[in-house]
């Protein structure tokens, strides 16, 4: 059975202080690894698709990367306004369109 | 430049009413499908629908049909509503035939569903 697992939970961080959330998974075959941004009282927003082990991709101050068992979303010198929660979902390979979503990381920048 | 548009935003119902939750995609996308999220379970697959006139459960089907007539609608309905429905509903909608590549999902905004 897939299983995507998301840490912290929450995270609270200072304007500037850069961080790391971590999305470890389980699935029989990967088509994709995709990143969520998520705004209270908002459906999910498109951030990222990783492919295959290796791949990074970057958009401002995110930055996905992607293991064969895990997928980290680094902030670099966050803003406030990056505050959100973060989901992590992913594709297999047998289950075209199918997202199985971990339950997402928190993330709170202070000023 | 609409996307996904789900409606309504918020719907209160009583347990054993039954109501239809809306949803329209104007990408032409041919997948689309239906999570409800939870405090602390993330997203999961209700029902989904690979083009008009398929569809297949997802992870948490029971209490809930859907129909795809047309490429563009997919609505999702409550047969006879029992509290635990009570969650926020997500229409999410993506390409298939690009490749195995670019089917990131779009998604509505949500509809807060209560069962009292």
């Amino acid at each position: 059975e897939d299983q995507v697992t998301q840490s912290p939970e929450a995270l609270r961080l200072q304007e500037g202080e850069s961080s790391s959330l971590n999305c470890s998974y389980t699935v029989s075959g990967l088509r994709g690894l995709f990143w969520y941004r998520q705004d209270p009282g908002k459906g999910p927003e498109f951030l990222f698709t990783l492919y295959s082990a290796g791949e990074e991709k970057e958009k401002e101050r995110l930055k996905a990367t992607l293991t064969k068992k895990e997928s980290f979303l680094h902030i670099t010198a966050p803003k406030p306004e990056d505050s959100a929660t973060y989901l992590c979902a992913v594709q297999a390979t047998d289950s075209w369109g199918k997202l199985q979503f971990g339950a997402g990381t928190q993330v709170v920048v202070t000023p | 430049n609409a996307g996904v548009t789900q409606t309504p935003k918020f719907q209160v119902l009583k347990t054993g009413q039954s109501m239809t939750l809306q949803c329209a995609q104007d990408m032409n996308h041919e997948y689309m499908s239906w999570y409800r999220q939870d405090p602390g379970m993330g997203l999961r697959l209700i029902h989904y629908s690979v083009g008009a006139g398929i569809t297949d459960q997802g992870e948490v089907p029971n209490g809930y049909n859907v129909s795809r007539s047309t490429t563009e609608d997919f609505p999702l309905r409550l047969l006879s509503a029992a509290p635990s429905q009570t969650s926020v509903y997500f229409c999410a909608s993506s390409r298939t035939r690009a490749g195995p590549r670019n089917t990131e999902a779009f998604f509505g905004q949500g509809t807060r569903l209560t069962v009292v």
